[in-house]
């Protein structure tokens, strides 16, 4: 129940397009889902975050699209450009725990 | 303000021995969490510590450890190593006031042989 599951592993798509990257999660008492970017000998760094109350959240060309009653987020970056390229972890939280569960991430590869 | 900074980068250690990393979270940041990084488990939580006090620790043995400092910054220790410790040892710091939100540090990478 504590797990957040991420889908694809691998994910490659070409310059100026879509990257989608989807989680799911089981435990209703999260409450905070951040999605972080991580670039080769870097620690993760927050991209945006969500939480349950609402369904949609937009940050330049990265959004957050929520649904609740599937426990399901996912990550949507357009526009994709060849600097995307980095591997992309979501996580989920409960307020007052400060714990993430992070899912196993998702390598993307934006080709030029 | 400056980042989370950890040291040292880059440790090698064998077995059996013991080691200790170092965080120092952005400044006013109370809150410092633990986590381990490993190709095959992902990112995983040791352990969060706020003023002082562990209050949050998460499934590994009790080789490894934590403290935290007066001035927020934090040490992990690791006793009696093993290969399976290889990883990327990650900080992250909060801010108490500012929600769930954590910023990573660029962590320590540890390889035991």
């Amino acid at each position: 129940q504590q797990q957040v599951k991420q889908s694809p592993q691998s994910l490659i798509v070409q310059k100026g397009g879509i990257s989608i990257i989807n989680c799911a999660y089981e435990n209703t008492a999260f409450d905070y889902f951040p999605w972080y970017q991580q670039f080769p000998g870097k620690g993760p760094a927050l991209l945006i975050a969500i939480r349950p109350d609402v369904s949609e959240k937009k940050e330049g060309r990265f959004t957050i699209s929520f649904n609740k009653s599937a426990k399901q987020f996912s990550l949507h970056i357009m526009d994709s450009q060849p600097g995307d390229s980095a591997t992309y972890f979501c996580a989920a939280s409960i307020s007052g725990t400060y714990k993430y569960i992070f899912g196993t991430g998702t390598r993307l590869k934006v080709l030029a | 303000k400056a980042g989370v900074t950890q040291t040292p980068r880059y440790l090698i250690k064998t077995r059996g021995q013991q080691v200790t990393l170092s965080c120092s979270p952005i400044s006013g940041h109370r809150s410092v969490s633990w986590y381990q990084q490993t190709p095959g488990q992902g990112l995983q939580f040791l352990f969060e510590y706020f003023s002082e006090t562990q209050r949050n620790k998460g499934n590994f043995p009790g080789r490894f450890s934590g403290r935290q400092f007066s001035n927020s910054r934090s040490e992990m220790n690791v006793s009696t190593l093993e290969l399976g410790d290889s990883a990327l040892y990650l900080c992250a710091s909060r801010d108490q006031r500012g929600g769930n939100e954590q910023f990573f540090g660029p962590g320590t990478r540890l390889t035991v042989l």
